[in-house]
């Protein structure tokens, strides 16, 4: 089955520079969320969308930003990178909640980003 | 969303019953109990959900108390590859996406 799909996989980026990471969803699931885990930690919420548009939010450094183009992938855009950046980059996908009970969201491997 | 309360760690010899409880005083009566779990570096896997029936499934049983403040996931036969970090997390089901969040959960080591 197709699960959800990050590239890259891996990253290496310099102080101050930009990353772009990439989400594409499960055929079908509309709704998309970012993940950011830092060493040690547990998984922190970034921000989500639904139907490309943001749906919630939460400890997301302006200094990022993310959307979800019409063909539902998401791209998280990271600018004025600092050391405190390197973690795990984790997106899920689901399907919109329709007040039933659904079996979860699906998570893709993640994109490991350092910054040097 | 309720907070939960998970131990810090748990250990269990390979082949026997992994029993992880979860408190969750506060939950709401719309919202559901999920569990996860994350195998190293890897991203989280759903396990089970539940509202207030026990439920059963290929990977595993979840028990939930009659006042529902409480739950134990429960790993049958466990396995080397079940070490991991288990989070239990509480979450309405709502008609709009509706973020999950991770609290501090339980690392499990399986030993031979």
């Amino acid at each position: 089955a197709a699960g959800v799909i990050q590239s890259p996989r891996h990253l290496i980026k310099e102080k101050r520079e930009t990353a772009t990471l990439k989400c594409y969803p499960i055929p079908r699931h509309d709704t998309v969320y970012w993940y950011q885990q830092g060493p040690g930690q547990d998984p922190q919420f970034l921000i989500s969308f639904y139907e490309k548009m943001q749906s919630d939010k939460g400890s997301i450094p302006d200094r990022f930003s993310a959307q979800q183009f019409s063909d539902y992938h998401s791209e998280l855009n990271m600018s004025s990178l600092e050391l405190g950046d390197s973690a795990l980059y984790f997106c899920a996908s689901s399907p919109r909640d329709r007040g039933l009970p659904w079996s979860g969201y699906t998570f893709g491997s993640g994109t490991r980003l350092t910054v040097v | 969303d309720a907070k939960t309360t998970q131990p810090t760690s748990m250990d269990c010899a390979e082949g026997r019953a992994a029993n992880l409880p979860c408190n969750h005083s506060t939950i709401s009566g719309n919202e559901y109990v999920y569990w996860y779990r994350q195998i190293h570096s890897q991203g989280p896997q759903y396990i089970i959900h539940g509202l207030k029936n026990n439920e059963t499934n290929e990977m595993a049983s979840l028990i939930i108390t009659e006042d529902r403040k409480s739950s134990t996931l429960i790993l049958p036969h466990a396995t080397l590859r079940d070490t991991a970090v288990y989070y239990c997390i509480v979450r309405v089901v709502a008609g709009t996406a509706s973020k999950l969040t991770f609290g501090t959960g339980t690392r499990l080591q399986v030993t031979l």
